[in-house]
C-alpha cells in the first residue's frame, strides 16, 4: 500500500521567514500531487498540484512545489510567510490502485503557526 | 457554484447506536468521496462512489457502508458505533474521480460517540 510522510508535525516560523514543508511518498507509479490546507475552522482546500511538466507548480497565494522524481518527494515553500498562512497543511498522493481507479492518500499533516 | 454541503455538522451518539451522514457534491460532480479524519491517523479514505456505483474501498470494517443516489448525493452509515469511531467525516467531490481531478471537500460531519 502507498503511503506518505510527512516529516514535520508542527512548525513554528515568524512573519516573514521562509517556509519549506517536507512531503515523501512510497509509490514508485504514476502519481498525482496535492497540497491541500486546512485554516482554523474552514474546511479542505487544494493549495496546488501536479500532474506532469515542469516539476515546479505553483499555487495560491505564493505557494510553490517541487516534484522530484528520484527523491518520491513533493516539498511544499513560500519565501516569506505571513500570519495568515497559520494552518494545517496535507500533502496527498493520487494513484491508481487495484481497482483502476484512483483514491487520495494523505500525510498526517503538519500545523504551521506563524507569530506576528 | 455552491460548494460541498455536509449534514449534521455536529451529531453526538452512544456506543451501539447507527448514524447516518449526507452529502450533496458540487453540481455537475458525479463522483463522491469520503475521508475520516482524527488526531491519530489523520485522513484516511473511506469509499468513493461514482453513478451510483462503488469504485473504491478502504481499510475499514463492514460496519461502515455508503450509497449513491442518482442524483449524485451520497450518504454514509456506520452501524453499532464504537468510541473510536469519534471522528470528523469528510466528503470530498469531483467531476468523474478521475486521478487529474481536483477533488473539493466539504466542512465535515463531526461525529462523538460516547
Amino acid at each position: 500500500a502507498q503511503s506518505v510522510s510527512q516529516h514535520n508535525h508542527h512548525v513554528i516560523l515568524s512573519e516573514a521567514a521562509s517556509l519549506e514543508l517536507g512531503c515523501n511518498y512510497s509509490y514508485g507509479g504514476t502519481v498525482n500531487l496535492f497540497w491541500y490546507v486546512q485554516y482554523p475552522g474552514q474546511h479542505l482546500q487544494l493549495l496546488l498540484k501536479y500532474f506532469s511538466g515542469d516539476p515546479l507548480v505553483k499555487g495560491i497565494k505564493g505557494f510553490e512545489a517541487e516534484f522530484i522524481k528520484s527523491k518520491f518527494s513533493f516539498n511544499l515553500r513560500k519565501p516569506s510567510v505571513q500570519w495568515s498562512d497559520t494552518a494545517e497543511y496535507f500533502c496527498a498522493v493520487n494513484s491508481m490502485m487495484n481497482s483502476g481507479y484512483s483514491t487520495l492518500t494523505f500525510g498526517k499533516g503538519t500545523m504551521l503557526l506563524v507569530s506576528p | 457554484k455552491a460548494g460541498v454541503t455536509q449534514t449534521p455538522r455536529y451529531l453526538i451518539k452512544t456506543r451501539g447506536q447507527q448514524v447516518t451522514l449526507s452529502c450533496s457534491p458540487i453540481s455537475g460532480h458525479r463522483s463522491v468521496s469520503w475521508y475520516q479524519q482524527t488526531p491519530g491517523q489523520g485522513l484516511q479514505f473511506l469509499f468513493e462512489y461514482f453513478s451510483e456505483t462503488q469504485r473504491n474501498k478502504g481499510n475499514f470494517p463492514g460496519r461502515f457502508s455508503g450509497r449513491q443516489f442518482s442524483n449524485s448525493r451520497s450518504e454514509m452509515n456506520v452501524s453499532t458505533l464504537e468510541l473510536g469511531d469519534s471522528a470528523l467525516y469528510l466528503c470530498a467531490s469531483s467531476l468523474q474521480g478521475r486521478g487529474q481531478e481536483t477533488q473539493y471537500f466539504g466542512p465535515g460531519t463531526r461525529l462523538l460517540v460516547l
